[in-house]
């Protein structure tokens, strides 16, 4: 069966730091990988999604990146933190000729 | 361009209740409807969908959801309701056919509180 790991779970970092924050797939060949960010425990936030190796779509402008080095590896990292970008964040997968997306555990993250 | 509305952001229902969450949504194309739940400082887990065929559906956990496309909705229900149902439900939408990208647009989510 598939799983979906996050790591960090939590992580507290100063303003104007750097992060990087992992997703990683088992058990499934090329899926499609998304990163959200959701806010004050309500909606989320499509931040990134990627359909292959090396192929990242940024669906709004900000202060963050997202990688994925490896066919079932995700990685979303910032230069420096801001304020605005604490928050929790969730990554997701979907095999591909599916619709439904499943989520990771996510990884709350609080900039001070 | 797709939409998802719940216009309730929290239901507070008495256990053994049946309880209903409330959506509505707005496609170009054909719907493809979703439902999750949440729990304090966890992911999103997928409780059902719908794609195409019956109205019902059924879920996990004894959910069910019921597609309306004359009034564009995909309300979850449940007949009985548990405390252990206390969560943070989303509804979810996608216009897409089965394609590279499918994209979902999720709802603002609605906090369900069953008090015993």
């Amino acid at each position: 069966s598939q799983t979906i790991h996050q790591w960090p779970a939590t992580l507290v970092q100063p303003v104007g730091s750097p992060l990087s924050l992992e997703c990683t797939v088992e058990g499934t060949s090329n899926p499609n990988l998304y990163w959200y960010r959701q806010a004050a425990g309500r909606g989320l936030q499509l931040l990134f999604y990627s359909v292959g190796i090396g192929q990242i779509s940024s669906e709004v402008p900000q202060n963050l990146s997202a990688s994925r080095p490896q066919d079932r590896q995700f990685i979303l990292s910032s230069k420096k933190l801001l304020l605005s970008d604490s928050g929790f964040y969730l990554c997701a997968w979907k095999e591909q000729g599916y619709n439904e997306q499943f989520f990771g555990p996510g990884t709350r993250l609080t900039v001070l | 361009a797709q939409s998802v509305a719940q216009p309730e952001d929290q239901v507070n229902v008495a256990e053994g209740n049946p309880l209903t969450v409330k959506c509505t949504y707005s496609v170009s194309g054909n719907p493809y409807l979703f439902w999750y739940v949440q729990y304090p400082n966890r992911g999103l887990q997928f409780l059902l969908k719908y794609i195409t065929g019956d109205n019902l559906v059924k879920g996990s956990y004894g959910f069910e959801a019921e597609f309306n496309k004359s009034q564009t909705s995909f309300h979850l229900k449940k007949p009985s309701a548990l405390v252990s149902d206390s969560a943070l439900y989303f509804c979810a939408v996608s216009d897409s056919p089965i394609s590279s990208a499918s994209k979902i647009i999720f709802g603002s989510g609605t906090r369900l509180s069953i008090r015993p």
